[in-house]
């Protein structure tokens, strides 16, 4: 069973704060790394996904970092808002096997 | 609209009864899965079928019986099911399941089981 590690659980921001989370994965026979928000009374939705060693990728105040070979993706959020409020999932798959998600990190960005 | 609608949103049943969880797609995805989310859990997957062949099957217990009539279509039977079984039951689906296509996630089903 793949093991994912999100940190931190939950976090509490100002609104305007930068913050960081992030997922650690086994790097051993890696294939794609896909970032989710999941915002209450709604479903999740990607933000997304990632396959290279060193792909970065971004939308809008959001971006996302990813390291293969040690086995870790960083989420990044740019001055939050509070509509940034959400769990944030990560989930790596290996060749050959769906996806398995991490507990997430709780975003909640005060006004 | 997410693409990936599931009915019923809310649903109680005894422990006894008998029900389905419906899920239906119309992105022209080839993969669906059925997630489960319980309390301070993971979504944890449960099934996965690739053009309506079930693919991965994580040790669910026999009570839950999924179905893929068609590629759009996905059921989740259940039977004498337990309290603890109570969660919100998500569906997805993508356009392949190995592959780095994103998952799309319906709204959920909320099971609550007396």
């Amino acid at each position: 069973i793949l093991n994912v590690e999100q940190s931190p659980q939950s976090l509490h921001v100002q609104e305007g704060d930068s913050t960081n989370f992030t997922c650690s994965f086994p790097s051993s026979n890696f294939y794609a790394l896909h970032w989710y928000r999941w915002e209450t009374a709604k479903s999740p939705e990607a933000l997304f996904v990632m396959t290279l060693n060193g792909d970065e990728k971004k939308k809008g105040r959001i971006s996302a970092t990813l390291n293969t070979k040690e086995g870790y993706s960083y989420l990044y959020i740019k001055g939050s808002q509070p509509e940034d409020s959400a769990t944030y999932l990560c989930a790596p798959n290996q060749a050959g096997t769906a996806l398995i998600f991490g507990k997430g990190t709780t975003l909640s960005v005060s006004s | 609209e997410t693409g990936v609608t599931q009915t019923p949103r809310h649903l109680v049943m005894g422990m006894t009864n008998k029900k389905s969880l419906k899920c239906e797609q119309h992105l022209g995805h080839n993969a669906m899965y059925w997630y489960k989310q319980s309390a301070k859990k993971p979504l944890e997957l449960m099934f996965v079928y690739s053009l309506e062949e079930r693919v991965e099957n994580n040790s669910v217990p026999s009570r839950f019986s999924p179905e893929c009539p068609n590629s759009s279509h996905l059921f989740l039977h259940l039977h004498t099911l337990q309290p603890e079984d109570s969660a919100l039951y998500l569906c997805a689906s993508s356009q392949d399941w190995v592959s780095d296509s994103p998952l799309h996630f319906g709204n959920g089903t909320r099971l609550t089981v007396t």
